[in-house]
């Protein structure tokens, strides 16, 4: 059964960066499409971004509120999966999972001054 | 923006069936999965492809779809079905993900 694991969150202030990861296991990370998930405080879930697999073009979409400050990647080498988050704000505050069907335990990011 | 709709509550008494719809303009081209979020925990994908369950849901948790909307049904629904429940699915062009807002499921 799959796994994974974020880990990179923690206290930035605005305008800030912030680089997440998540490590896989237990599938084949090679074939998979995995995403960021991210849910405000007491709020629902919100697809952040997602990256396909290499052999379906490797590309990333993101979510409208993203305009540009994120960038999903993923190094198939090591089945890990990331989220670079620039130019960060007050409401980007939020646990960050990565999913791919299987969810992480999410890692959480506060963006505060 | 693309959008999926659920009603924000549901209450069953126990061993009743729970039906969640989730509506969106595309479902009839997407399929949709749903997951369960207890207070305090990280989201578990119940269906996917709109009726498929994974390895280890409980067979009381299944999925339809007709036209625009899509259902979770619980049969038999327990106490410990208590959960928020998302839909999740694609826009038309199939290159942006969406949840919708979440229902609130009580068992009474």
């Amino acid at each position: 059964e799959g796994h994974l694991v974020e880990s990179g969150g923690g206290l930035v202030k605005p305008g800030g960066s912030l680089t997440l990861s998540c490590a896989a296991s237990g599938f084949t990370f090679i074939n998979a499409w995995m995403s960021w998930v991210r849910q405000a405080p007491g709020k629902g879930l919100e697809w952040v971004g997602r990256i396909k697999s290499k052999s379906d073009g490797g590309t990333a979409d993101y979510a409208a509120f993203v305009k540009g400050r994120f960038t999903v990647s993923r190094d198939d080498s090591k089945n890990t999966l990331y989220l670079q988050m620039n130019s960060l704000k007050p409401e980007d505050t939020a646990v960050y999972y990565c999913s791919s069907g299987y969810w992480g335990q999410g890692t959480l990011v506060t963006v505060s001054s | 923006s693309y959008e999926l709709t659920q009603p924000p509550s549901v209450s069953v008494s126990p061993g009743q069936t729970a039906r969640i719809t989730c509506s969106g303009d595309a479902l009839p081209i997407q399929f949709a999965s749903w997951h369960q979020q207890k207070p305090g925990q990280a989201p578990v994908m119940v269906i996917y492809k709109d009726s498929e369950r994974p390895s280890g849901i409980p067979e009381r948790f299944s999925g339809s779809s007709s036209g625009t909307t899509v259902t979770l049904t619980i049969s038999g629904v327990q106490a410990e079905d208590e959960a928020d429940y998302y839909c999740q699915s694609r826009d038309s062009s199939g290159s942006y993900e969406v949840f919708g807002g979440g229902t609130k499921l009580t068992v009474l």
